[in-house]
């Protein structure tokens, strides 16, 4: 069974520094990764999503995240956060060639200092 | 482009009556739909995926009884929570795929069950 794992569970940062949240996957076969964010109150919204090609895929809002296979990882990485970056981040996994069966990571709260 | 809407975004109804979200594809047609269900500071569970014009498929340990889903049109699909209960009270999320690797979620709804 495919499976996502998010080891922080709330990451603090101040403004103008950067951001790394980290998602490490389980999945028999290539997977289909994505990153969303959701505001307090929110639907999700995608950041970035990789399917194959370069390893390293650029998002919106100045995101970027690498996949590396040999450690089953998905990372999130932003050089500088901004204070509206400030919510929670979901990583998912889902099979190959599909959106359908996304699993979600537990999620990320990220709380941006002034 | 991709949009995908619900309503309400909030409804307050009391235990034992039934209350009806709506999910809608603004500006495409979604062969497929997906509810999910999110608890506080929790992830997105999964709760059904429509397919228009057939019946909902139920992840288990889903009340299909309980939570009714029709998808009678490519741009509509809806969840009724029947004879709703305080427990039921949550985030009920939409997605919705059209002919992309990529599920567009809607805004989400807050359910309080009093």
């Amino acid at each position: 069974a495919q499976s996502v794992t998010q080891p922080d569970i709330h990451i603090t940062v101040s403004e103008g520094a950067s951001l790394e949240l980290r998602c490490n996957y389980s999945y028999g076969a290539t997977p289909y990764l994505f990153w969303y964010v959701q505001s307090p109150g929110q639907g999700l919204q995608l950041l970035l999503k990789y399917f194959s090609g370069d390893t390293l895929v650029q998002g919106i809002k100045g995101f970027e995240a690498e996949f590396k296979r040999s450690q089953s990882s998905f990372n999130l990485r932003k050089p500088s956060v901004h204070w509206s970056d400030a919510a929670e981040y979901f990583c998912a996994v889902g099979p190959s060639g599909s959106a359908r069966q996304l699993t979600f990571g537990s999620g990320t709260q990220l709380t941006v200092l002034p | 482009g991709a949009v995908v809407s619900q309503h309400p975004s909030r409804v307050i109804c009391k235990s034992g009556t039934s209350v009806k979200i709506e999910c809608r594809s603004l500006d495409f047609q979604a062969t497929t739909m997906f509810w999910y269900r999110q608890f506080p500071k929790k992830s997105l569970m999964l709760m059904a995926t429509s397919n228009e014009g057939s019946k909902a498929t139920y992840e288990q340990g889903v009340e299909k009884d309980k939570f009714l889903i029709n998808h009678a049109s490519l741009t509509l699909s809806t969840l009724t929570v029947t004879s709703a209960h305080p427990e039921d009270s949550s985030f009920y999320i939409c997605s919705a795929i059209g002919t992309s690797y990529e599920q567009y979620f809607g805004p989400g709804t807050r359910l309080t069950v009093t």
